[in-house]
């Protein structure tokens, strides 16, 4: 069975300063990683994600995430906040082609707010 | 990208009446995936649509109060039976692009049940 944490259910930042949002996982076949963004009254972006290959992934929007295998960790990154990157944030892990392949179980979700 | 669209995107609902949820996608897919988002919470998956069998449902979901249709490989409906206020939900359509590592989802149905 798979699952997430998102460490900080609220991260409140100033603008300007870096964002990092917090995700640990459990799966116990090699995973696929994602972050997706839900800004209020909406559905859910695709942020970025990873599968194989490199293991630092950039996404839209200057976000990025650093997949560590050692440390069960897929922490999303942005050098610099800006005020339009206030929503929640979810982390999500999909079994690679098992029997779970293309379903996604979800992390609690991060309330991402930006001070001016 | 892919484009998948849901119908209704919003809706009020009286208490035990059933509502369906429409997902249309716009290239054949093999699975498509229903998801509950409650007020406050995170995604919580409902179950599986597989064109041309029976659903299979997660934990906690039965067949009779979400059926789901699969009728071909662009579209799948939930609906939402009997329903009361517990069922007042964002309910969200899901898949997997032919590449295997994309998992794309509708904009969401917000139903209010009153």
């Amino acid at each position: 069975a798979q699952s997430v944490t998102q460490l900080g259910s609220h991260v409140s930042v100033s603008e300007g300063a870096l964002v990092l949002l917090r995700c640990n996982y459990s799966s116990s076949v090699p995973p696929y990683l994602f972050w997706y963004v839900q800004y209020p009254n909406q559905g859910l972006q695709l942020l970025l994600k990873y599968t194989t290959g490199a293991t630092l992934v950039k996404g839209i929007n200057g976000f990025e995430a650093e997949f560590k295998k050692s440390e069960t960790s897929f922490h999303l990154t942005k050098p610099s906040a800006h005020m339009s990157d206030a929503a929640e944030y979810f982390c999500a892990v999909s079994d690679n082609g098992g029997t779970s392949y293309g379903k996604l179980t979800f992390g609690q979700g991060t309330i991402l707010t930006v001070h001016p | 990208s892919a484009v998948i669209s849901q119908k209704p995107s919003r809706d009020i609902c009286q208490r035990g009446t059933s509502l369906t949820i429409q997902c249309q996608v716009d290239s054949q897919v093999t699975m498509m995936f229903w998801y509950r988002q409650q007020p406050g919470q995170s995604l919580t998956l409902i179950a599986t649509a597989n064109q041309g069998s029976e659903a299979t449902y997660e934990s906690g979901f039965v067949i009779d109060k979400f059926p789901i249709s699969r009728p071909n490989l662009t579209f799948s409906t939930l609906t939402v039976s009997n329903m009361s206020p517990e069922d007042s939900s964002i309910y969200l359509c899901s898949f997997q692009d032919r590449a295997g590592n994309t998992i794309y989802f509708g904009e969401g149905s917000w139903l209010t049940v009153v």
